[in-house]
């Protein structure tokens, strides 16, 4: 199985700042990288599929990329709706593996 | 608008069984993999299962294989999860969500595009 591990796990920040979130695939993935939001109670939504392309609908603050192993996702001038937890999802091979999650909360 | 609506719920026994369904509009059901996804209490995502867009194929995590079985009805356009021999560790909220699959650069990518609400299961004695 390929193990997805995120960094950092939380993460504290105030609104307007630029924040970088990685995932680290086990074994090269190619871009088959996905990036979800979710917030408390919430079903998860997705922000980024294939490393790189935003999902409609979601603002262009958000951005994926990477390729092989090593991903980021960085959000630009956070705003106050922001705040929740990220997970990467890898969708080269099944299991479809998810990072264990990254929160980001207000500083 | 698309949808999708998780049911079947509930609090059951250790070793009991338990059948999910989930309820899909507004889009071409019969055209798209379909996937369960869970999370224990304050544990992240874990994915359960995905069942091809024809029916043809499903996959299952180990945690669950032989226990679970994925199906769906495209005539009443729903995808199902029968849970058998629960564990306490099935305890969890259990998420249907439709599989896209995206051409990029050349590549086919999938993705989980659209979340149902989800559904809790509770194992418990």
């Amino acid at each position: 199985d390929i193990q997805m591990t995120q960094s950092p796990s939380s993460l504290s920040a105030s609104g307007g700042d630029r924040v970088t979130i990685t995932c680290r695939a086990s074994q090269t993935i190619s871009s088959h990288l996905n990036w979800y939001q979710q917030k408390p109670g919430k079903a998860p939504t997705l922000l980024i599929y294939a490393a790189s392309s935003l999902q409609s609908g979601v603002p262009s603050r958000f951005s994926g990329g990477g390729s092989g192993t090593d991903f980021t996702l960085t959000i630009n001038s956070l705003q106050p709706e922001d705040f929740a937890t990220y997970y990467c999802q890898q969708s080269y091979s099944t299991p479809y593996t998810f990072g264990q999650g990254t929160k980001l909360d207000i500083k | 608008e698309v949808q999708l609506a998780e049911s079947g719920g509930g609090v059951v026994q250790p070793g009991g069984s338990l059948r999910l369904s989930c309820a899909a509009s507004g889009f071409t059901f019969s055209n798209y993999a379909m996937n369960w996804v869970r999370q224990a209490p304050g544990k992240g995502l874990e994915w359960v299962s995905t069942v091809t867009g024809s029916g043809g194929s499903a996959y299952y995590a180990d945690s669950v294989r032989g226990r679970f079985t994925i199906s769906r009805d495209d005539s009443r356009r729903t995808v199902n999860l029968q849970m058998n021999s629960l564990r306490a560790d099935d305890t969890a909220v259990y998420y249907c969500a439709k599989q896209s699959l995206s051409l990029v650069r050349g590549i086919r990518h999938n993705n989980m595009d659209v979340w149902g609400r989800g559904t809790t299961v509770i194992v418990s004695s």
